[in-house]
């Protein structure tokens, strides 16, 4: 089965340092989006992306965040200067369209900022 | 706005016994879908079920079922003879589909499996 592809499994990083977290979604997915999950807490939603553009993002998706599908199969999220309260668990997702009835999730980056 | 509660932040079930987890929601919209994941130890999200807000038919995936009751906005995971392996935390969700592309999460139940 397909399966969504996220690099690193864990990123060590100090406080305000850029970090680039990959995704490669399922390929025939046009829709995609990071959550980021805090230990023990709930699944935030992050961003969706589509068409090359952002078409929704939460509260916490402020300026130090971007993202990027820089060439047609990866899908980046940059912390431009990472925080400690930054550390979590980021899960990349995508899906088919908009209506479909789940999202892939890949298996996560483990993000520490020390 | 979209909300979504579960109010049981973990059970204990003996092994083979049913259990039902629970998952009310709040929307606006008429069209919607609601979804449930498992989340075990290792950290990933496991797609388990997906109700559509016109399905009339209460969604079933093998020993997962879904009791939705859209009068109450509730959408509770029925899971039939647990096994070890349930032992997780399990997040239910829901997509608007009108406006929002995101799916949001509920703050999750953690499930364990008594031998």
């Amino acid at each position: 089965e397909p399966e969504v592809t996220q690099t690193p499994s864990h990123q060590v990083t100090q406080m305000g340092q850029e970090v680039i977290l990959r995704c490669v979604p399922i390929s025939n997915h046009l829709y995609f989006y990071w959550y980021r999950q805090i230990l023990g807490q709930k699944v935030e939603f992050l961003v969706s992306f589509y068409n090359n553009e952002i078409s929704e993002k939460s509260e916490i998706f402020d300026d130090q965040f971007s993202v990027e599908r820089p060439d047609g199969s990866n899908f980046t999220l940059k912390i431009r200067s990472t925080k400690l309260e930054d550390s979590a668990m980021y899960f990349c997702a995508s899906s088919v369209d908009r209506q479909n009835e789940k999202l892939f999730f890949g298996s996560g980056t483990q993000l520490s900022v020390l | 706005a979209q909300k979504i509660t579960q109010t049981q932040p973990g059970m204990f079930v003996q092994e083979k016994e049913a259990v039902t987890l629970d998952c009310t929601y709040d929307t606006s919209d008429q069209s919607y879908g609601l979804f449930w994941y498992k989340q075990p130890s290792s950290g990933e999200m496991i797609f388990l079920i997906y109700q559509g807000s016109y399905d009339e038919q209460n969604a079933t995936e093998g020993r997962y079922s879904l009791n939705f009751q859209k009068a109450r906005k509730s959408a509770n995971l029925v899971i039939s003879a647990s096994q070890l392996g349930d032992s997780a935390m399990y997040f239910c969700a829901m997509r608007e589909y009108s406006s929002a592309s995101k799916i949001i999460f509920g703050s999750g139940t953690r499930l364990s499996i008594r031998p």
